[in-house]
């Protein structure tokens, strides 16, 4: 089981905001970065560690975090948001990397 | 911008040993820098880090996979590998090799991503 937890699905009506979660101790200490994945492509990085969007991802993408729980907010979900999201961090121990088990986010 | 390509054999026998290069393009990998990854994703279902490798040949592994795993660079060709060990089906899975910079802090993350390769344990 993984030690970062995200619920498996979360759906959103075009245009809404959405927030998806990732819950783990280790995220009390260390920072999360988020992975959008769509069907058959490989994950792409759309929050880095430091809540910084990579060059390319659209500015409605943020990331967050307090406690034991990293977020990732898209505002104003568009279409082609409709993806798997995957959020990273270390472990409990700090030295080793784990991932959430991902949550589908359906756009209505 | 950095590039990433997995190659290797799609179909492995189990019980054998799983083989795969990654290579970088669009950066030196001897000047430093990135940790080079391997992560893996089982057909529908998530995302697992096998572990990475930096420049200089230091590495770390997932302990759920550390007895049967080996990455190995070579930066005269600006490649790195994986090889894992007596595998069996549940090893079936797309392998994915990721750049991760070093940056100053703790806070680490995956860049760049390969296209992915998948292999098959079969006999």
């Amino acid at each position: 089981s993984s030690e970062l937890t995200q619920g498996p699905a979360v759906s959103v009506a075009l245009g809404q905001t959405v927030r998806i979660t990732c819950q783990g101790d280790s995220l009390r200490r260390y920072d999360a970065s988020w992975y959008q994945q769509k069907p058959g492509q490989a994950p792409v990085l759309v929050i880095d560690g430091r809540n910084n969007r990579p060059s390319g991802i659209p500015v409605r993408f943020s990331g967050s975090r307090s406690g034991n729980t990293a977020s990732l907010t898209i505002t104003g979900a568009q279409a082609e948001d409709e993806s798997d999201y995957y959020c990273n961090s270390r472990d409990s121990s700090g030295y080793y990397w784990v991932f959430g088990g991902g949550t589908k986010l359906t756009v209505l | 911008q950095v590039q990433l390509q997995e190659s290797g054999p799609g179909l492995v026998k189990p019980s054998q040993t799983l083989s795969l290069t990654c290579t970088v393009s669009g950066g030196s990998m001897s000047s430093g820098g990135y940790y080079w990854n391997w992560i893996r994703q089982h057909p529908g279902k998530g995302l697992e880090w096998i572990g990475y490798i930096y420049y200089s040949g230091s590495t770390n592994y997932n302990p759920s996979l550390k007895s049967r795993v080996i990455i190995g660079i070579d930066t005269s060709k600006n490649q790195f590998s994986l090889e894992l060990n007596s595998v069996t089906a549940a090893d079936t899975a797309v392998y994915y090799c990721a750049s991760m910079p070093w940056v100053v802090g703790a806070t680490r993350y995956f860049d760049y991503w390969g296209q992915g390769a998948l292999v098959t344990v079969s006999s």
